[in-house]
């Protein structure tokens, strides 16, 4: 059963450029979760699809945004890339109608802004 | 709002020693509590969840956890630390609906001395 799969896990972009990074859920999980890890400090929600649409966002600017395709995957795109937003990106996925609150992560794009 | 405070961002323990690493939780609504672990270059993995049953938690790799709900905290403990124990923990906090956004403490970097 394979988890939480994210790619790319490495990439450097430049101040003002655009970047996407893509999720793939486990198995059987229909709601995707971004989350942006700057370093030494914990993840800070960045927004939950569900069904296709954002049903909720954290304190992040419109230069973020995401999308959630029926297959349930998702990507998240910067646009005019700062330098601090150099971060690990994590996903994390769920079965909505599970109620656990449990989120199941993967291992996260590393983005480094230059 | 809900938000999660770690006290202490570095905790180095002796190999055989008692694991402590604190969390004290602020929250409107009755909470659901996690501590994930994350080793270097991974993402997060779920150690234990706290969801309203018993009050004292156990989880992977031998830890465990307890809701003192007078004290607002959620300590972590392991009796005997191993060298493979050594990642940074992370403190986690969602409301009791379906929104599951997890607010994240800033975490605690946990050491192992041979």
């Amino acid at each position: 059963d394979a988890g939480v799969t994210q790619s790319p896990t490495h990439l450097i972009k430049t101040r003002g450029q655009q970047v996407t990074l893509r999720c793939s859920p486990k198995s059987g999980h229909d709601t995707v979760s971004w989350y942006q890890q700057a370093l030494g400090q914990g993840p800070q929600f960045i927004f939950q699809y569900y069904e296709e649409e954002e049903r909720q966002r954290g304190n992040f600017p419109d230069r973020f945004s995401g999308h959630q395709f029926p297959n349930y995957s998702s990507e998240l795109n910067v646009n005019a890339l700062l330098l601090g937003d150099s971060a690990l990106y994590l996903c994390a996925s769920r079965e909505y109608r599970l109620n656990t609150g449990e989120l199941f992560f993967g291992e996260g794009s590393r983005l480094t802004v230059l | 709002a809900q938000s999660v405070t770690q006290l202490g961002s570095h905790v180095s323990v002796s190999e055989g020693a008692l694991v402590l690493l604190r969390c004290n939780y602020s929250s409107s609504v009755p909470p659901y509590l996690f501590w994930y672990v994350q080793y270097p270059n991974q993402g997060l993995q779920l150690l234990l969840k706290y969801t309203s049953a018993a009050t004292l938690v156990k989880g992977i790799n031998g830890f465990e956890a307890e809701f003192k709900k007078s004290e607002t905290s959620f300590h972590l403990t392991k009796p005997s630390a191993h060298m493979s124990d050594a990642a940074e923990y992370f403190c986690a906090v969602s409301k009791r609906t379906n929104d599951y956004k997890l607010s994240f403490g800033a975490g605690t970097t946990v050491t192992v001395r041979a």
